[in-house]
């Protein structure tokens, strides 16, 4: 069973524009979430994360939204660039829990065209 | 610089053969951690490492084994390698605070024939 959801494969946007991905979770213990992004041929990058104390988290062009109620968390990209490029993982775990327990959704395929 | 490498990058081997992937991290971390990427798949753990001497299963533990002799090192080791296990694995190290992320290596691509 799933605990963490990303449920589009890919996604495709225009340079300039807002582009939007989404993850949903399952697990109400979950309280600490982080978004990884990965370029072809490389490891997995951190990129940014939101504990649930805190409903959004701001770094330059990438915004993580999280809705508790929901248990949804959205990554926004202002604006898309061509080296925005990449698969992104959502990815959750307790906040005070070890690192072994974090889980990963199946990754989303982000397509900036210039 | 802070990094985690992994060797080989690329492997090609046969059922059956033995192998070990090293992984190596050089920023002191106590946790360290091995995933698959299948496609459709995402990212399964396969083996953790909270400390030296401290090894736990993943999602996915069957046909691997770890060793985490010394706390820069945490080798996968293929014992007999199987088709089903052609994957792109990864090799991940983090701290032990709250709010630490996971640092991973490039990866290694391993094709089982």
């Amino acid at each position: 069973d799933q605990q963490v959801k990303q449920n589009s494969p890919s996604l495709s946007v225009q340079e300039g524009r807002i582009s939007i991905l989404n993850c949903d979770y399952t697990n109400s213990m979950f309280d600490y979430f982080l978004w990884y992004k990965k370029y072809p041929a490389e490891g997995p990058t951190f990129l940014i994360s939101i504990s649930s104390i805190k409903d959004k988290n701001e770094d330059g062009r990438f915004t993580v939204f999280l809705n508790k109620s929901a248990k949804h968390l959205s990554l926004h990209i202002v604006p898309s660039q061509p080296g925005d490029s990449a698969v992104y993982f959502c990815a959750a775990r307790t906040y005070g829990g070890s690192q072994g327990n974090l889980i990963f959704g199946k990754g989303t395929k982000l397509s900036v065209k210039p | 610089e802070a990094q985690v490498t992994q060797n080989p990058r690329y492997l090609i081997t046969v059922t059956g053969k033995k192998l070990t992937v090293t992984c190596s991290q050089n920023m002191n971390h106590e946790y360290m951690s091995w995933y698959r990427q299948d496609p459709g798949l995402g990212l399964r753990q396969i083996y953790y490492s909270m400390n030296v001497e401290v090894t736990d299963k993943g999602d996915v533990p069957e046909g691997y084994k770890v060793s985490r002799k010394e706390k820069r090192n945490f080798p996968l080791i293929l014992e007999s390698p199987s088709p089903n296990q052609t994957s792109l694995y990864f090799c991940a190290s983090g701290g032990q605070g709250a709010g630490e992320t996971q640092y991973f290596g490039p990866g290694t691509r391993l094709l089982v024939l």
